[in-house]
C-alpha cells in the first residue's frame, strides 16, 4: 500500500546539470502534481496533470518540464539546472473529475540542492 | 493579499493542552476545507477533510468551518509530543478541481 513514491529522495547537482524527478502512484488517480515547497512561501503548484497524456502549467512552471505517458507515473525534468531551483518538491496525486470528493494525497518528497 | 493566510509560529504548548490551529480566507468560493500534518523531512498527510461549513471530528481532532467568516479552525484536543508538526491548511473551490490554495503551515510544537 504505497500510495505515492517520489525517487530519488535527495540529490545534488551542479549548476547547468539536467535531471528527472519520478513519481509514481498506485491509487488509480486521474490527477497528478508537481509542486515546490520552500520557506515562507508554502506549496506552489508547478505543472499538473489531469489524466495520461495531458499536462498543463501551475504557477511557478518556468524552467520545468513534465510528463505523463503512463497515468500511474509523472515525471519532473530540469533541463538546465539553476540555484533559484533548490526546493524540496512533492508529487500529490487525486482523484480527479466525476471520482468522489476526495483531496490530495503527497509523496514524501525529493531534496534538490544546485550548487 | 494571499487567497490563504495562516500565523507561521511556532506554537508550544504543554502536552495535554487544547491547541487551535487557524487559517482566514479571502476566496468565497472555496468549499471543501483541508488540513494536512506534515512531519520534518516528509511529505504532508492528510487529517481532516470537510465541505462547506460545519463542525467534523475525528478522535482528537476537531475541524471547523466558519464561511460567513472566512474562517476555519483545527482543534487538537489533549496534544502529545507526537503531534509535533507542521499543520498546513488547503482550500479548493469544488470537487475534481485541480486547484488547491495552501497555507504556508504553522509549526506545533507540544512539550512533554
Amino acid at each position: 500500500n504505497a500510495g505515492v513514491t517520489q525517487t530519488p529522495k535527495f540529490r545534488v547537482l551542479k549548476t547547468g546539470q539536467s535531471m528527472t524527478l519520478l513519481c509514481a502512484q498506485d491509487m488509480n488517480h486521474e490527477y497528478m502534481y508537481w509542486y515546490r515547497q520552500d520557506p515562507g512561501m508554502g506549496l506552489r503548484l508547478i505543472h499538473y496533470s489531469v489524466g495520461e497524456g495531458t499536462t498543463a502549467k501551475g504557477e511557478v512552471p518556468d524552467g520545468y518540464n513534465v510528463s505523463r505517458l503512463k497515468k500511474q507515473n509523472f515525471l519532473l525534468g530540469l533541463e538546465s539546472a539553476a540555484p533559484s531551483q533548490t526546493s524540496v518538491y512533492f508529487c500529490a496525486s487525486s482523484p480527479g473529475q466525476g471520482r468522489s470528493n476526495q483531496p490530495q494525497h503527497f509523496g514524501d518528497g525529493t531534496r534538490l540542492s544546485i550548487l | 493579499q494571499k487567497e490563504v493566510e495562516q500565523d507561521p509560529g511556532p506554537l508550544s504548548v504543554p502536552e495535554g493542552a487544547i491547541v487551535s490551529l487557524n487559517c482566514t480566507y479571502s476566496n468565497s468560493a472555496f468549499q471543501y476545507f483541508m488540513w494536512y500534518r506534515q512531519y520534518s523531512r516528509k511529505g504532508p498527510e492528510l487529517l481532516m477533510y470537510t465541505y462547506s461549513s460545519g463542525n467534523k471530528e475525528d478522535g482528537r481532532f476537531t475541524a471547523q468551518v466558519d464561511k460567513s467568516s472566512k474562517y476555519i479552525s483545527l482543534f487538537i484536543r489533549d496534544s502529545q509530543p507526537s503531534d509535533s508538526a507542521t499543520y498546513l491548511c488547503a482550500m479548493s473551490e469544488g470537487s475534481g478541481t485541480y486547484k488547491y490554495i495552501f497555507g504556508t503551515g504553522t509549526r506545533l510544537k507540544v512539550l512533554a
